[in-house]
């Protein structure tokens, strides 16, 4: 069974940083692309950041380039996300998602809260 | 960047036939990913590459798309579908992923 679990959310002053991880089991994470996405309280899914299986490939949403760095240990079948410079509209529930093989996200965890407020 | 537009809901009866649009310049082609979120939870992928379904997900759902509109179709519609469904596409213009704004669902 694929499973991905999230942590590292919480509570953050602005200006502060944070490192999400997801750990990923069920799968050979080392063949996978992945990718990072956000949702907002009450809003839509905002897409973050993506990484190919062997990080040769990385992109980001224009709204965190600069700030965020994703990054993966395939021994240690994780994934990261670096976060700094939080800023207010950066607080969301922040997803971890398997890429499907067509861009599509096919698995997600379960989300980490974070929390950007002084 | 690329725009995904989406009705912000849309509302069926029971046993009806609910269909969620989603548009983009030339939509068509690119391949179109739907998701489903219930309250509190994961988004859950409903349809890929525009009218594949993943393993488990009903054949109650199905997927079309050409020239600038793509769409989600949820026949024989249950109490239990709804949710918000999201579209997606990859831009490869600008390498990035790009969701719609979401669909509510409401099964009256």
């Amino acid at each position: 069974e694929v499973q991905l679990v999230e942590s590292g959310g919480g509570l953050v002053k602005p200006g502060g940083s944070l490192r999400l991880s997801c750990v990923a089991s069920g799968f050979t994470f080392s063949s996978y692309s992945m990718n990072w996405v956000r949702q907002a309280p009450g809003k839509g899914l905002e897409w973050v950041s993506f990484i190919s299986s062997t990080s040769s490939y990385i992109y980001y949403a224009d709204s965190v380039k600069g700030r965020f760095t994703i990054s993966r240990d395939n021994a240690k079948n994780s994934l990261y996300l670096q976060m700094s410079s939080l800023r207010a509209e950066d607080t969301a529930v922040y997803y971890c998602a398997r890429d499907g093989g067509y861009y599509d996200l096919d698995y997600w965890g379960q989300g980490a809260l974070v929390t950007v407020s002084s | 960047s690329y725009v995904l537009t989406q009705p912000p809901s849309v509302s069926v009866a029971p046993g009806q036939t609910a269909r969620i649009t989603c548009g983009g310049n030339n939509i068509g082609s690119k391949s179109v990913h739907w998701y489903q979120q219930k309250p509190g939870q994961a988004p859950v992928l409903v349809v890929y590459d525009d009218s594949d379904r993943p393993s488990g997900i009903p054949e109650r759902f199905s997927g079309s798309n050409s020239g600038n509109t793509a769409t989600l179709t949820i026949s024989r519609v249950e109490a239990g579908d709804e949710a918000d469904y999201y579209c997606q596409v990859w831009d490869s213009s600008s390498d990035q992923v790009v969701f719609g704004g979401g669909t509510k669902l409401t099964v009256l």
